[in-house]
């Protein structure tokens, strides 16, 4: 099975343009959470969405930032006129569910934006 | 607001020795504890689970404690290996999300041969 996908890999943009973000899910997983990881720190939880629907964004930065998983797709995580502390690492990790039976989360290799 | 932290930001071992790392965490709440292994360039690898109804839980060399009295969880490697380096985080979760968790800073492990 493939596991959670995402790209790119490596993103360069410079402050004031737009980052998009990709990920596909595991199969069979509707549940995506995106995290940031600044250098040298743990994970943040930034956002979890299902299917058309984001249920808990209270890590996302107010202005800027934005997620969505279309019914069809990848999941997207939208950073407008970025700036230089966006550079960060994003993963992104899926599950089957919520409950305590469908952990532990699966991440992906993630994206490291790097804003010049 | 309550986090998830670790005593130690560095272990240095031999190959071969056994390793422990060490997570302290704050919120009472949490009821589920992950370890994850992240090496260079990559996304967070599951290594092992625990629920707060356990206090032990063994996996292939690896074993997690949970000590629910002092809000200490710990990870020991059996017979370290130089594929063993990497950085350990610690995780927690609860509630109605277990998807959302909260990291711990990092311990990082050099497995020296």
């Amino acid at each position: 099975n493939a596991g959670v996908m995402q790209n790119p890999r490596h993103l360069v943009r410079r402050r004031g343009q737009e980052a998009r973000l990709r990920c596909s899910p595991m199969k069979g997983h509707s549940h995506v959470y995106w995290y940031r990881q600044l250098p040298e720190e743990g994970l943040k939880f930034m956002v979890y969405l299902q299917k058309e629907n984001i249920i808990d964004e209270s890590g996302m930065p107010k202005e800027r930032f934005s997620a969505e998983f279309p019914k069809e797709g990848p999941s997207i995580l939208r950073i407008q006129q970025v700036v230089r502390g966006d550079s960060a690492a994003y993963f992104c990790a899926s599950s089957p569910g919520v409950g305590a039976g469908n952990s532990p989360l699966h991440f992906g290799n993630g994206t490291r934006l790097t804003v010049t | 607001g309550e986090s998830v932290g670790l005593h130690l930001p560095t272990l240095s071992v031999q190959e071969g020795d056994n390793s422990i790392i060490n997570c302290a965490y704050s919120n009472s709440a949490s009821d589920y504890f992950i370890w994850y292994k992240q090496e260079s360039g990559k996304g967070p690898q599951f290594i092992i689970d625990i629920r707060s109804n356990m206090d032990k839980r063994q996996g292939q060399r690896v074993t997690v404690l949970l000590n629910k009295t002092v809000k200490h969880l710990s990870l020991q490697i059996a017979a370290t290996q130089p594929g063993d380096s990497a950085v350990y985080f610690c995780a927690e979760a609860g509630g109605t999300s277990y998807g959302k968790l909260t990291f711990g800073q990092g311990t990082i492990l050099t497995v020296h041969p």
